[in-house]
């Protein structure tokens, strides 16, 4: 149980283009799903908290207009990488809280975006 | 204080050693602390976790060893396996802003030796 998926696994977009990156909770509802940037041999960054329902919480330095979280239902969150630039090229990873109860979050197998 | 310390950075193990990752912390608010394997290009994934009410928690292969007036934390993996390569990373999880948040370690890249 708690499977957390993501779509797509990885995707190339070109300079200036906008890109959706879906984060779903397969057997299990999620009030709450995170999202994380992880660049190559680092940790875990959080950059935004996605409550269904209500507007995202973003982390100090996270350009909410550049990353546009959408919490629509108990099983899906999408983030959506606007005006994308190479910089923006990263790992990105959703994770999950089932409903209910408190601090364990799983997570997605990540999405690979590239930005040419 | 929002700060999770974790070393060493890498570590090399021969098959059937005791793998053994530190973390360490300073904000007493934190009260959960999973420890997450990544393999690359792949989401973390939960190995086990403690609350800092319990010294101890073992689960298979894998032991957390908890010092809470210490505030530190370890991960040790017995008989290690070559499967067990991977990246390692402690967290700690607080209540703020209304739900509970992580706070990831630097990691530890581990590999055992055949």
């Amino acid at each position: 149980g708690a499977v957390v998926s993501q779509h797509p696994s990885w995707v190339i977009c070109k300079s200036g283009t906008s890109v959706k990156i879906e984060c779903r909770s397969l057997d299990f509802q999620a009030t709450t799903m995170f999202w994380y940037r992880q660049f190559p041999k680092q940790s875990l960054m959080l950059m935004a908290t996605s409550n269904e329902g209500s507007k995202a919480t973003y982390e100090q330095g996270v350009e909410k207009d550049k990353f546009l979280i959408n919490h629509a239902s108990l099983t899906l969150s999408t983030l959506t990488v606007t005006s994308a630039h190479p910089e923006d090229s990263s790992f990105y990873i959703c994770s999950a809280r089932l409903a209910g109860a408190t601090d364990t979050q799983y997570f997605g197998p990540g999405t690979r975006l590239t930005v040419l | 204080q929002q700060q999770v310390k974790q070393s060493p950075q890498s570590l090399i193990v021969q098959k059937g050693g005791i793998s053994i990752i530190n973390c360490a912390y300073e904000n007493t608010a934190f009260d959960y602390f999973p420890w997450y394997q990544q393999f690359p290009g792949k989401g973390p994934a939960l190995l086990i976790a403690i609350r800092p009410d319990v010294s101890e928690k073992k689960e298979g292969r894998f032991t957390i060893s908890f010092n809470k007036s210490a505030k530190q934390f370890s991960l040790h993996i017995m008989d290690s396996q070559p499967g067990d390569s991977a990246t390692y990373f402690c967290a700690a999880s607080w209540y703020t802003s209304g739900t509970y948040k992580y706070i990831f370690g630097t990691g530890t890249r581990l590999k055992v030796l055949a």
